[in-house]
């Protein structure tokens, strides 16, 4: 069964702090890969596609790694405008459009 | 970027009315939607995946005949909340991707309040 699991379930940091947050896979042959950021009462908002193991993207202070088996969200020195839940999600190949999504990180950046 | 409008944002209402909750993909045709539904601090659920000219997938669990859904044109589609009860009462999210291997792009959501 397609799955994605991700940790901690909240972190909550200081300006300033670098860390990452994880997300783990299972799937029948992975599609792609994503990340969104969600505010509280919005809906998400995506950040970034990641489609093959070694694939790395960036956006300020957010970098978005993949293994066969786990993504990574590295935030680099993060703001308190940062505090968002981050979601992972995953599209199989026998999926279709359906993307299966992670329970989310909540992350708390403390000035 | 491709942007999906969802409306109304926020609904509250008496138990027993029926409501409808609209979804457009703004600058993208979407043969495809998704409907969510999300409780306080969990993530998203999908409820049901609704088809341009077809019937809408449902869900384990989730009753087709109190979540009506129409999907008529390639940039609309609706969720009815038919005779809602305060159990109903949540965050409903809809989402359309621009195409295969590609995100979902996903809409403010509706904050459904049934008294």
């Amino acid at each position: 069964e397609d799955q994605v699991t991700q940790s901690p379930e909240a972190l909550r940091l200081q300006e300033g702090e670098s860390s990452s947050l994880n997300c783990s896979y299972t799937v029948s042959g992975l599609r792609g890969l994503f990340w969104y950021r969600q505010d509280p009462g919005k809906g998400p908002e995506f950040l970034f596609t990641l489609y093959s193991a070694g694939e790395e993207k960036e956006k300020e202070r957010l970098k978005a790694t993949l293994t066969k088996k786990e993504s990574f969200l590295h935030i680099t020195a993060p703001k308190p405008e940062d505090s968002a839940t981050y979601l992972c999600a995953v599209q199989a190949h026998t999926g279709g459009f359906k993307t299966i999504f992670g329970a989310g990180t909540r992350l708390f950046v403390k000035a | 970027g491709a942007v999906v409008s969802q409306h109304p944002s926020r609904v509250i209402c008496k138990s027993g009315t029926s409501v409808k909750i609209e979804c457009r993909s703004l600058d993208f045709q979407a043969t495809t939607m998704f409907w969510y539904r999300q409780f306080p601090k969990q993530s998203l659920m999908l409820m049901a995946t609704s088809n341009e000219g077809s019937k809408a997938t449902y869900e384990q669990g989730v009753e087709k005949d109190k979540f009506l859904i129409n999907h008529a044109s390639l940039t609309l589609s609706t969720l009815t909340v038919t005779s809602a009860h305060p159990e109903d009462s949540s965050f409903y999210i809809c989402s359309a991707p621009t195409g295969l291997n590609q995100p979902q792009h996903f809409g403010d959501g509706t904050r459904l309040s049934i008294l």
